[in-house]
């Protein structure tokens, strides 16, 4: 099965901006992985940001991006929040189904 | 808005069947726009994505690399709802079980499963 890696852990500072990223052992991370990237707050369910590389859903601020950066599938913040912090998932989709990353721990200080 | 009812036990044996429901409210399991899908979450093996089920003049359905040949995702129409089975349990299988719809944007509250050697 193929490996999704993450960052394990970023900080960013309060309105600054930071980028996640999401890399496949198979090679380059192309739209057609579908990647999506959820976050997750402590005792909550994950919840999608981004969809299909870029689509948001309606409830997704605007400060989050998504897109694909050289090889990888990239999650931008850009004005980060306190409310920001939390853990940051991507899923690609891979032959035989679809993998998610370790996931990125995002820290606003 | 589409909600996500999950309901199923929390506790299983090893060798047994884990079986969850999920029923759902604002939308239609047999939508040729959606798809249903079931994930987990544990601390040693972190987000899993399980399998899914989709009507698209047919039904469809797909599993993960991890629990090929277990598993079985299934949906009822006359009750609105999908469901998940999987088979021949071990204590690997202790995780929290979630259902989710087609772009992950709607989840169930999450059910804790705990298999019992």
């Amino acid at each position: 099965q193929a490996v999704v890696t993450q960052e394990p852990s970023l900080t960013v500072s309060p309105g600054g901006s930071v980028t996640l990223t999401c890399a496949s052992s198979t090679g380059a991370v192309t739209s057609g992985h579908y990647p999506y990237w959820f976050q997750q707050k402590p005792g909550q369910a994950p919840r999608a940001l981004i969809y299909e590389t870029s689509k948001k859903h309606s409830y997704t601020p605007a400060r989050f991006s998504g897109s694909l950066l050289g090889d990888k599938a990239a999650l931008t913040l850009s004005g980060a929040q306190p409310e920001d912090e939390a853990d940051y998932y991507c899923l690609l989709t891979q032959s035989g189904g679809r993998v998610f990353g370790g996931g990125t721990r995002l820290t606003v200080l | 808005q589409v909600k996500l009812q999950q309901s199923g036990p929390g506790l299983v044996k090893s060798s047994q069947t884990l079986s969850l429901t999920c029923a759902i409210s604002g939308d239609t399991v047999s939508s040729n726009s959606a798809a249903w899908n079931w994930i987990r979450q544990s601390p040693s093996r972190g987000l899993e994505w399980l399998g899914r089920t989709y009507y698209r003049s047919k039904w469809f359905s797909d599993a993960g690399v991890s629990v090929k040949g277990r598993i079985i995702v299934n949906a009822d129409i006359s009750k609105n709802q999908f469901s998940l089975q999987l088979n021949s349990v071990t204590p690997e299988d202790t995780a929290v079980y979630y259902c989710a719809s087609y772009h992950y944007d709607s989840w169930g509250r999450g059910t804790p499963v705990t298999v019992s050697s």
